[in-house]
């Protein structure tokens, strides 16, 4: 069975740093793309980033290019989205999620598998 | 790059159909046929219900359909379930950016 499991619920100030995590597990790791998309307070979803674990080969979103780093750790089988300096209007549940792998071009851009999210809180 | 335009609501009565409209441009939604769309229930992780514009994910029900014409994808829900009361996004590649690009969101309300 095909599973994202994040890591827990953060309260961050403005300024400080922060790295969270998406563990996958009954697939494998190293061959899938596996994505972030961000979801602020009451608001719709956004594509963030995307890596392939394989070869670290990433692609972000303009909107998110050089806001946030994605990499992964194909040993562990272990996606990460980390921010060097947070800001009120990070807060958000991100959540990770993989996409196909049997798939060609365009139609490899859509998400099968979901984490369960992680919120995000940066207090004004 | 801009999202894609949905209806802010829909709603039906159990046993009714509606459908859910996406509108994009010739760079994404017009130009390819890599529309996806997903169900979000509060406080759940969205899952994936069409892709490639009228496939269906094993597992997801029949009554889910999806299609497309010029600039609109749609998603249409037939015999409307009150578990069907969530929110939807559609999403289409996109030649304008790196990645893709989801919708604006639809809640639907089952009467």
């Amino acid at each position: 069975e095909v599973q994202l499991v994040q890591s827990g619920a953060e309260v961050k100030k403005p300024g400080e740093s922060l790295k969270i995590s998406c563990k996958g597990s009954g697939y494998s790791f190293a061959s899938y793309w596996i994505g972030w998309v961000r979801q602020m307070p009451g608001k719709g979803l956004e594509w963030m980033a995307i890596i392939y674990p394989g070869d670290s080969d990433t692609k972000y979103s303009p909107s998110f290019q050089g806001q946030v780093t994605i990499s992964a750790d194909k040993s562990i089988s272990t996606a990460y989205l980390q921010w060097s300096s947070l800001k009120a209007s990070d807060t958000a549940m991100y959540y990770c999620a993989r996409m196909p792998g049997f798939c060609s071009g365009g139609s490899c851009y859509r998400f099968d598998y979901w984490g369960q999210g992680t919120l995000v809180t940066v207090p004004s | 790059q801009s999202a894609l335009t949905q209806p802010a609501s829909v709603s039906g009565s159990p046993g009714q159909s509606i459908t859910i409209s996406c509108t994009g441009t010739s760079s994404d939604v017009g130009g390819y046929n890599y529309v996806s769309w997903y169900q979000q229930h509060p406080g759940k992780a969205p899952k994936l219900m069409i892709f490639d514009v009228n496939k269906r994910p094993s597992g997801v029900s029949n009554r889910f359909s999806g299609s497309k014409s010029g600039n609109t994808a749609s998603l249409t829900i037939s015999g409307l379930q009150a578990e069907d009361e969530a929110d939807y996004y559609c999403s289409s590649y996109t030649s304008s950016t790196t990645l893709a690009v989801f919708g604006t969101g639809t809640k639907v309300t089952v009467l």
